[in-house]
């Protein structure tokens, strides 16, 4: 079973500064991670995504996230806010399946929403 | 460009008068899903079709109904619905395959309303 954390349901950031939203995950096999970005009254925009490999990821619009298996995170940061950023950000585990199938559920975290003053 | 595509954007149904919320896809993947997003809420799977194989969520109600009748098209039928059925709908897809790893796609969502 899997289920995801985010700390802090409103981040609010200067426009220019650094945002980081935090996203703690748990897992009982190695995790796929995802963080997705919705704009109001708008679905699911994937903003990056970590299955294997590097474990700095970098995603759309200049943001990255860094697995830290020993931590179980996946904070999700951007050197500089834009107003346009303002939106709210999905964090979301999957399993990964061995030798099974390619594909699985998806478990949200419950949303952190972002506001970025001038 | 390829994309998930769902109709209506905004449906507005009154209480116990049957709805259908519509998806469709470009991107010729197999698997197809329906999530619910209450308001402030995080997305919440209600069931998913490995390409005709119907895969329900447990504490999916029965009030909740899919047909997938091609590879592009997948419904939503809601078939009495209450005011606690109220959210955003959520459709996706993506591809699976052996030894990949999918990632999934979202349609913009049809907001129902229920009177």
């Amino acid at each position: 079973a899997q289920s995801v954390t985010q700390l802090g349901s409103h981040v609010s950031v200067s426009e220019g500064a650094l945002v980081l939203l935090r996203c703690n995950y748990s897992s009982s096999v190695p995790p796929y991670l995802f963080w997705y970005v919705q704009y109001p009254n708008q679905g699911l925009q994937l903003l990056l995504k970590y299955t294997t490999g590097a474990t700095l990821v970098k995603g759309i619009n200049g943001f990255e996230a860094e697995f830290k298996k020993s931590e179980t995170s996946f904070h999700l940061t951007k050197p500089s806010a834009h107003m346009s950023d303002a939106a709210e950000y999905f964090c979301a585990v999957r399993g990964s399946n061995a030798g099974g199938t390619s594909y699985g559920k998806l478990t949200f975290g419950q949303g952190t929403i972002l506001t970025v003053h001038p | 460009d390829a994309m998930v595509i769902q109709n209506p954007r905004y449906q507005v149904t009154q209480f116990g008068k049957p709805v259908t919320l519509s998806c469709s896809q470009t991107l010729n993947h197999n698997v197809m899903y329906w999530y619910q997003q209450k308001s402030s809420q995080a997305p919440k799977l209600l069931f998913h079709y490995y390409d005709k194989d119907f895969n329900n969520e447990a504490d999916t109600p029965d009030n909740f109904q899919s047909r997938r009748p091609n590879t592009s098209f997948c419904f939503l039928d809601i078939r009495s619905p209450g005011l606690g059925d109220a959210a955003m709908y959520l459709c996706a897809t993506s591809r699976a395959r052996a030894g990949g790893t999918d990632t999934q796609y979202f349609g913009p969502g049809t907001r129902l309303t229920v009177l």
